[in-house]
Order: structure tokens, then sequence, then C-alpha cells
């Protein structure tokens, strides 16, 4: 039975660029939502997907955005990259056609700014 | 960004000693989820709780839905060096689909 599966595991960026993160949610399940984890603190969610579909957003900028496909995985863009976009980028899946499912995460993606 | 309230933020203790520790929140939730992080990883589920008043365990650890809605405790029996690490509580509100994460108890015991 598959995790959640995220890719790169790490990535090193420089003011400006544009970055693109990939998830592979667990296998059945239809809800992807993604978190940014700064170091030292809890993650901070950044916004949910399902039926491809942005379903609801936490409180990032614009420069955030994402996409689910019909297999149910998911991307996050981020553009126009800041230094303090430095984080671990969390994926977590659930199955939201079952009540009282939580979320299993993914190891996450190391995004580096210099 | 928004966090819960995790206490302690950090604790040493012995091999063998029982751990407790609660996280509190200004809203009320109707579901709790306890997760472990180690480093370089994302984080575990531990426990899942939907119900206010609700305890549930899972070997050692033992987790509880506060009967206010608005806490959370989680206890570990007789800690072994494994259970290093970052533990976290996250909460959500009805009608919404985030989960608010805590700030994180960090555990280190000594053998």
């Amino acid at each position: 039975d598959a995790g959640v599966t995220q890719s790169p595991t790490h990535l090193i960026k420089t003011r400006g660029q544009q970055v693109t993160l990939r998830c592979s949610p667990k296998s059945g399940h239809d809800t992807v939502s993604w978190y940014q984890q700064a170091l030292g603190q809890g993650p901070q969610f950044i916004f949910q997907y399902y039926e491809e579909e942005e379903r609801q957003r936490g409180n990032f900028p614009d420069r955030f955005s994402g996409h689910q496909f019909p297999n149910y995985s998911s991307e996050l863009n981020v553009n126009a990259l800041l230094l303090g976009d430095s984080a671990l980028y969390l994926c977590a899946s659930s199955l939201t056609r079952a009540r009282n499912q939580p979320q299993h995460f993914g190891d996450g993606t190391r995004l580096s700014i210099l | 960004g928004q966090q819960l309230n995790q206490s302690p933020q950090s604790m040493f203790i012995q091999e063998g000693e029982d751990v407790s520790m609660n996280c509190t929140s200004s809203s009320i939730f109707n579901t709790w989820l306890w997760y472990k992080q180690d480093p370089g990883e994302g984080p575990v589920l531990l426990i899942a709780l939907y119900k206010a008043g609700e305890l549930t365990s899972n070997g050692r650890l033992t987790a509880q839905f506060g009967i206010t809605r608005k806490d959370s405790f989680l206890n570990i029996s007789a800690s072994i060096p494994s259970d290093v690490g970052i533990y976290f509580c996250a909460g959500r509100t009805s009608g919404t689909y985030k989960y608010i994460f805590g700030t994180g108890t960090r555990l280190k015991v000594l053998a």
C-alpha cells in the first residue's frame, strides 16, 4: 500500500525563480492538502484540492498556486521566490468520500532559497 | 500563522517513565489528530479523535478529546529511546477542511 510520495526531496533555488513541487496521494485517497513548515514550527495550511478544484485556502499570497490532476496527484507552484519561502513543504492526502478519515503526510520537499 | 498552544515545549525524561502533553485552542474543534515527526521526515499519524470525551489508544500511546472540545491530551507510557521526536497536535473546526497545528512538544528520552 503506497503512502504519500513527494518529489523532489530537496531543491535549491534563487530569489525570483519559480518552483513546482509534486505529490502523489496515498492509494485510495482523493484529496490533497499542502502545508509549509518553517524550521522549528508546526505545519501551516496552504490549500486543499478536491475534484481538481481548490476547496479551501490558508493565509498565503497568490504566488502560491496549485493543481490537482484526474489521478488525484497534485502540484504546488510558487512564483517569484523570496528568501522567506525556504521551508519544508508537506503534502497530506485524505479521503473525502469516507467519514472521519484523517490525513496522512509525505516526507516533504526541502526548499532552500539563496 | 495561527498555531495551537502545546505544552510542554520540550521535555527530558528517563527511559521507562510516563509522559503527558496537551494542546489547547481558543476555538471548538470537531477533530483532533496527534502526529510524531522525526528529523528529515514528514509527520506520522499516531491517533485520531472525533468526539468530545473520546479516549483512544495505540499501543503505549493514549489520547483524549477534551470535554470542552478546546483541548486534547496525549500520554505515552513506559517511554523508550525511539519515542524521541517532536509531537504535534492538529485540530479542525466544523465546516472547514484545514487543520491547525500546535507548536510541538520536543521529547528526549535518556536511556
